[in-house]
């Protein structure tokens, strides 16, 4: 079946734009991540979903970064008045597991955002 | 608070070796340790997933173990080939936690 797609693949924004990420996860899998990777590092956790509601959001830097799954699947990540330090590529994954068991997290190709 | 530390940054060998990726983590409660590959520019695949009751994992000319109370795991690469060539990502899934803790990863180089 498709994986994990994450549109745009790149995003070129001026400082101080709105921008929105797009995350569908693979069918069926309950729980969503985002994360973000800055270059030469490892990716870095934002939020996790369970479903509709945001199990934890404790990675998530500043107020201006907000994520939504209303659903419980599709996912959009919203980052407002956009500075140059939030250039990076973000990543989304999904897994099959309820909480609190064990499973393999699936990544997307990420969406590569750039500001300008 | 958790940190994973893989050294060296980056490796370059000859085709045919045998290698060995090294992985720490500073806290031992974890649920699992899993290996992936990130090509440039690209996502992450997944290679292997230990739980915290394992000790080792194979798939192909992979295998990696785990030893979680001395906070290491290692993953071994079989007769590497120019295509191995990609950053290797060690992450470990905190035990209470769903979310990953990644290492900075080793760029690998594999050369023909």
């Amino acid at each position: 079946g498709a994986g994990v797609s994450q549109t745009p693949s790149n995003k070129v924004t001026e400082k101080g734009k709105y921008v929105e990420l797009r995350c569908d996860p693979i069918s069926g899998h309950t729980a969503l991540y985002w994360y973000r990777q800055s270059l030469g590092q490892g990716p870095e956790f934002l939020i996790y979903f369970q479903g509709t509601g945001a199990a934890d959001d404790s990675g998530l830097p500043n107020d201006r970064f907000f994520a939504v799954r209303p659903e419980g699947s599709v996912s959009t990540l919203k980052i407002q008045r956009t500075e140059r330090g939030d250039s990076a590529m973000y990543l989304c994954a999904s897994s099959r597991a309820p909480k609190g068991t064990t499973d393999t997290q699936y990544f997307g190709p990420g969406t590569r955002l750039t500001v300008l | 608070k958790q940190e994973v530390t893989q050294i060296p940054a980056a490796l370059s060998v000859p085709e045919g070796e045998n290698l060995v990726l090294n992985c720490s983590f500073t806290d031992s409660a974890i649920y699992n340790l899993q290996w992936f590959r990130q090509d440039p520019g690209k996502g992450l695949t997944s290679l292997l997933l230990i739980q915290s009751s394992q000790r080792e994992q194979t798939s192909g000319r992979l295998n990696a173990s785990l030893d979680k109370s001395s906070g290491r795991s290692t993953l071994y690469i079989a007769a590497s080939q120019p295509g191995d060539s990609a950053t290797y990502l060690c992450a470990v899934r905190q035990g209470g936690s769903e979310k990953l803790v990644f290492g900075k990863g080793m760029k690998l180089t594999v050369n023909p």
